[in-house]
């Protein structure tokens, strides 16, 4: 079963700043937060991930709440490009000591000219 | 080299055909995984190969059937599969399946129909 939830779907202003929510109540203290974003016919990509602390990169920012049940995924200055399913993830460590991706059900995000 | 790469891009067989996926990497990545997924939904992992040794099944039925010939190679030998097996798969890598931060490349896809 999923252990995040996002919302459906969003839309934004070109050369707007999104905010992407995602809540993972059921989060351990060791548990990174991970995105990643699939475009229009092509394989997911990975945007960022993090632990406590807000993580910036040269795609995206991380907020990360506090008590770590949620987060948010921050796109500075959204393009026509960045149109996309965003995913959060949390992923499980198997008996094997492996670990694998759980996804969301992912926020469509629609970016408008 | 950050690719991954699928082959083929478009594949349509009938309920008795045997057909092979291919997924290749040459990131010197340990970990390599197939995953499924239906049109508007996430992709579901199906099978993590972790050092050339199947670390993860899913449960995924006998039809689909999983081989890493080695470290950069990852095949999805198909037979007598079912229409609802239509869909997208994809492949990916990664450096070692037991890092926890380890991102995942994933490559295109393959779109698979079955008639």
């Amino acid at each position: 079963d999923a252990k995040t939830t996002q919302p459906n779907s969003m839309e934004s202003n070109e050369e707007e700043p999104v905010h992407l929510p995602c809540n993972h109540s059921t989060i351990s203290g060791t548990d990174y937060i991970h995105w990643y974003r699939q475009l229009p016919s092509q394989g997911p990509e990975y945007v960022i991930h993090g632990l406590t602390s807000n993580v910036n990169n040269r795609m995206a920012s991380l907020a990360i709440a506090e008590d770590r049940k949620s987060s948010t995924l921050i796109l500075h200055r959204a393009t026509l490009r960045d149109a996309a399913v965003y995913y959060c993830i949390l992923r499980d460590l198997t008996t094997s000591g492996t670990y694998k991706y759980i996804f969301g059900t992912g926020t469509r995000l629609k970016v408008l000219a | 080299d950050t690719e991954v790469t699928q082959t083929p891009k478009h594949l349509v067989m009938g309920m008795t055909n045997k057909k092979s996926l291919k997924c290749e990497q040459h990131m010197g990545h340990r970990a390599m995984y197939w995953y499924k997924q239906k049109a508007k939904k996430p992709p579901e992992l199906m099978f993590v190969y972790s050092y050339e040794k199947l670390s993860i099944n899913e449960s995924v039925p006998s039809r689909f059937s999983p081989e890493c010939p080695n470290s950069s190679l990852l095949n999805l030998h198909l037979h007598a599969l079912q229409p609802e097996d239509s869909a997208l798969y994809l492949c990916a890598s990664s450096q070692d399946a037991r890092g926890e931060t380890y991102e995942q490349y994933f490559g295109p896809g393959t779109r698979l129909t079955v008639t």
